[in-house]
């Protein structure tokens, strides 16, 4: 069974750096892309970006790009959102996505991640 | 940067049909997607390939494709079916994914 787990809440101050993470399992971590997308309080999705963890091979939303970094540990099964400088805007639940194995369109979901960003 | 548009809101009565559409210019080259979201959960994937239904999706859910619009039908609603729907596909490079805006159905 594909399962994608995700870390627990975080409440951080702006400015301060922050990882998140999801530790995929049920499947060939290293063969399938791994996502983010986010979702501010009472607001729709927005897609953060991708990884391949095969190769690193890394895309993001424009409206993301220099503001998050995605990264995964092959060793660990585990992909990461990272920020270095958090802002009260990125305040959102963070989902954890996965294409279905045999098509595009995320079929698996993370529980989520709250993030919130406050003085 | 690419955007996908959906009406904020679709009203319907039990046991109607919903329709709830997407447009954007890049649709008839992508394929599109369709989640629904009910509070405090994980979207759902309903829809994959603009018409294809995913794995546990009752048959009264189905996606068609016509230009720049694609359109989810419910059939038969029922109160179950009051969520938050959206629409994904990604730009003519088919690089970065957009999701639309979303489109709150409520069964009256």
């Amino acid at each position: 069974e594909v399962q994608l787990v995700q870390s627990g809440a975080e409440v951080k101050k702006p400015g301060e750096s922050l990882n998140i993470s999801c530790k995929g399992s049920g499947y060939s971590f290293t063969t399938n892309w791994i996502g983010w997308v986010r979702q501010t309080p009472g607001k729709g999705l927005e897609w953060v970006g991708i990884i391949y963890p095969g190769d690193s091979d890394t895309r993001y939303s424009p409206s993301f790009e220099g503001q998050v970094t995605i990264s995964a540990d092959k060793s660990i099964t585990t992909a990461y959102l990272h920020w270095s400088s958090l802002k009260a805007s990125d305040t959102a639940m963070y989902y954890c996505v996965r294409r279905h194995d045999t098509y595009w369109g995320f079929a698996y979901w993370g529980q989520g991640t709250l993030v919130t960003v406050s003085s | 940067s690419y955007e996908l548009t959906q009406p904020p809101s679709v009203s319907v009565s039990p046991g109607q049909t919903a329709r709830i559409t997407c447009s954007g210019d890049a649709l008839p080259k992508q394929y599109s997607y369709w989640y629904h979201q009910k509070p405090g959960q994980a979207p759902v994937l309903l829809i994959y390939k603009d018409s294809e239904r995913s794995s546990g999706i009752p048959e009264r859910f189905s996606g068609s494709s016509s230009g720049t619009t694609v359109t989810l039908t419910i059939s038969g609603v029922q109160a179950e079916d009051e969520a938050d729907y959206y629409c994904q596909s990604t730009d003519n490079s088919g690089t970065y994914w957009v999701f639309g805006g979303g489109t709150k159905l409520t069964v009256l």
